[in-house]
């Protein structure tokens, strides 16, 4: 068990670039998650994945924004022409087990965005 | 919507001292609720979780207990040491949605010798 990575951990790029992040969940985790935090708050939740379905996604994401895990194991998240507004860190949690009402989520170290 | 109030911070306390931090929430239905910690220049780990009224939740010396009538969840520990020294998150899922997680704002919690 090597814990939730996440690449790249810092990622410095100008409004309008796009950008990709990548989640290495736990092995065998079948539940995936992505949050943003702003300094000061907490996590934000962004969306979620059961296996390869994303099966719920937050209403404050943007069209600009999308999330994939195609064979259901790493997970990437884009920003396409991105705003001063997404810098924040971008959290990335797994879980397995019975419900995921109680089941505990792993975070990853996070990756910082920071829009210029 | 689902909301988590936490007490608002800095807290700093002293060695031994004992420690509360206040948890609120809203939701509908029973919701699952957590205590996350995030020591410096780590990630959020779960501290501690209870999933129905009155359970109570226990780690590290650390308790809170799910209280459905005042709906709170609150944060205590009989004497807090240096390396608790941390940020503190309130979190909650629900059921339904049970993928989402809602955190309150956090506490940062400064322990001196």
């Amino acid at each position: 068990d090597t814990g939730v990575s996440q690449d790249p951990r810092h990622k410095i790029t100008k409004r309008g670039q796009n950008v990709t992040f990548r989640c290495d969940p736990i092995s065998e985790h079948n539940r995936l998650y992505w949050y943003r935090q702003t300094l000061g708050q907490g996590p934000e939740f962004l969306t979620y994945f059961q296996n390869e379905a994303q099966l719920e996604k937050s209403r404050l994401l943007s069209d600009r924004f999308s999330a994939e895990r195609p064979k259901g194991s790493f997970s990437t998240l884009e920003i396409q022409r991105t705003e001063q507004g997404d810098s924040a860190m971008y959290l990335c949690a797994s879980s397995s087990g019975d419900s995921s009402s109680t089941d505990t989520q792993y975070f990853g170290p996070g990756t910082r965005l920071t829009v210029l | 919507g689902n909301s988590v109030t936490q007490m608002e911070g800095p807290v700093t306390l002293s060695e031994e001292a004992f420690l509360t931090i206040n948890c609120t929430y809203t939701a509908t239905g029973y919701p699952s609720l957590f205590w996350y910690v995030q020591y410096p220049g780590e990630g959020l780990q779960l501290l501690l979780k209870a999933t129905k009224a009155d359970d109570k939740g226990s780690n590290k010396g650390f308790e809170a207990t799910y209280r459905k009538e005042t709906t709170s969840f609150h944060l205590e520990k009989g004497s807090v040491q240096v390396s608790d020294s941390a940020v503190y998150f309130c979190a909650l899922r629900r059921y339904t949605n049970a993928g989402k997680s809602t955190f309150g704002d956090g506490t940062t919690l400064t322990v001196k010798p």
